[in-house]
């Protein structure tokens, strides 16, 4: 089972702004740096911000990352019809043997 | 254009092996490190193993330690995953990522089914 807790769902209408929290501890979020991947429908993920707050060529800048302490979130500003995926935050684990953990998983949905 | 394609997943029984590879192109393949990632039908993603881009360090989740091996060549430009002792609970999309800290490409995924 993940060791990352997230809220199974999310939701907010078109423009709104939606928050996704990533819960962990001292040997995941706490000691590393967290990601957040957005899976389309059928797709593959994408990773959408790394090293806790840095978007990757091509992210909109809607969305941001942040941390403190063992706690991790994920910002939708704007939202938009096509932000509608599952969203996944993950970090190192230095308790698991070097483990890379994923988050439980958030659906948004644009209503 | 970075570029990650699996291949190898297929319908197998139980105990049974199976070998998955991913084609890497578009990019320095021997210079970066590579993951396995699945996902089950339905469900959340699960990293699988982790291999350094030498090949020198590896790392594997608990729940195929000791059944799957990863490794690679370079000079083919290939990522694997030799899969052993195969469960039911190993049914799953398989995808090859590349990166360490954030998985900045993933391939498309080939699907493993493991049912007698």
């Amino acid at each position: 089972q993940s060791v990352l807790t997230q809220p199974p769902s999310a939701s907010g209408t078109p423009g709104q702004r939606v928050t996704i929290s990533c819960s962990g501890s001292s040997s995941n979020i706490g000691d590393n740096p967290v990601n957040w991947y957005q899976q389309l429908p059928g797709t593959a993920p994408k990773l959408l911000i790394h090293s806790n707050n840095q978007r990757p060529s091509g992210v909109p800048d809607r969305f941001s990352g942040s941390k403190s302490g063992t706690s991790a979130s994920l910002a939708i500003s704007g939202l938009q019809s096509e932000d509608e995926a599952d969203y996944y935050c993950a970090a190192w684990d230095d308790s698991l043997n070097d483990s890379y953990v994923f988050g439980t998983g958030t659906k948004v949905t644009v209503l | 254009e970075v570029q990650l394609v699996e291949s190898g997943g297929d319908l197998v029984q139980p105990g049974e092996s199976l070998r998955l590879s991913c084609a890497a192109s578009g990019f320095t393949f021997s210079t970066y490190e590579m993951n396995w990632v699945r996902q089950a039908p339905g469900k959340g993603l699960e990293w699988v193993s982790y291999i350094s881009d030498s090949g020198s360090t590896i790392y594997y989740a608990d729940s195929v330690k000791g059944r799957f091996t990863i490794s690679r060549n370079n000079a083919k430009n290939s990522l694997y995953l030799q899969m052993n002792s195969l469960r039911a609970e190993d049914t799953a999309v398989y995808y090859c990522a590349r990166g360490q800290i954030g998985f900045d490409y993933w391939g498309q995924g080939t699907l493993v089914t493991v049912s007698s």
